[in-house]
């Protein structure tokens, strides 16, 4: 069965700084994955993913994640963090069929100003 | 596009009772899909209906609940005979056709509260 880890719970950046936030994946066959963002009162919302080819894909709000199959990493980063970008931040594996989605436990972000 | 709504947004009722909650998936969305999110844990998957189909439902959806799609537009959860286990946010996803590397659209999920 597939699983995702995020092995940070909480990180703490400094705005204009970077930011890499950790994904490892199990699955036996090419994954399709994802990372989504949560802020509080408000749906998950995508914000890039890998299918196949480049396996590093570029999202919205400045953020790019690259694949490392040797690895089974899916690791998201952003140059220069905004404190807008302060919310929770999933990584997540598709299965082939279906679309149904495994997700990690969750790195919470805040931006210190 | 008015997106995935979910009523009610929060939900608090006592241990026995039933409860019922609401997805409005977007419009000629095909796909829909029920999540759950328990604090500090990321979703988890209930189950997911291809139009009125109900395709798969996860072991984690116990007897007690039931999930339908009659007319293949919204879609009700219910919990019967409510735990204190259950209480959660409840997530609701749509998608357009359920082609693998699809988005999903999400709802801002019913939080219920057991007590």
């Amino acid at each position: 069965a597939q699983s995702v880890t995020q092995p940070d719970i909480h990180i703490t950046v400094s705005e204009g700084a970077s930011l890499e936030l950790r994904c490892n994946y199990s699955y036996g066959a090419t994954p399709y994955l994802f990372w989504y963002v949560q802020s509080p009162g408000q749906g998950l919302q995508l914000l890039l993913k890998y299918f196949s080819g480049d396996t590093l894909v570029q999202g919205i709000k400045g953020f790019e994640a690259e694949f490392k199959r040797s690895q089974s990493s899916f690791n998201l980063r952003k140059p220069s963090v905004h404190w807008s970008d302060a919310a929770e931040y999933f990584c997540a594996v598709g299965t082939g069929g279906g679309n149904k989605l495994t997700f990690g436990t969750g790195t919470q972000l805040k931006v210190e100003l | 596009d008015t997106g995935v709504s979910q009523d009610p947004r929060h939900k608090i009722t006592k241990r026995g009772q039933n409860v019922t909650f609401r997805c409005d998936p977007i419009s000629e969305h095909n796909r829909l899909y029920w999540y759950r999110q328990t604090l500090g844990q990321g979703p988890e998957f209930l189950t997911y209906f291809q139009n009125e189909a109900q395709l798969e439902k996860s072991r984690l959806l116990s007897d007690r609940f039931s999930a339908e799609r009659p007319k293949g537009s919204f879609s009700t959860l219910e919990i019967q005979r409510t735990e204190q286990g259950d209480s959660a946010m409840y997530l609701c996803a749509s998608s357009p056709t359920g082609t693998p590397n699809e988005k999903l659209f999400f709802g801002s999920g019913t939080q219920l509260s057991v007590l």
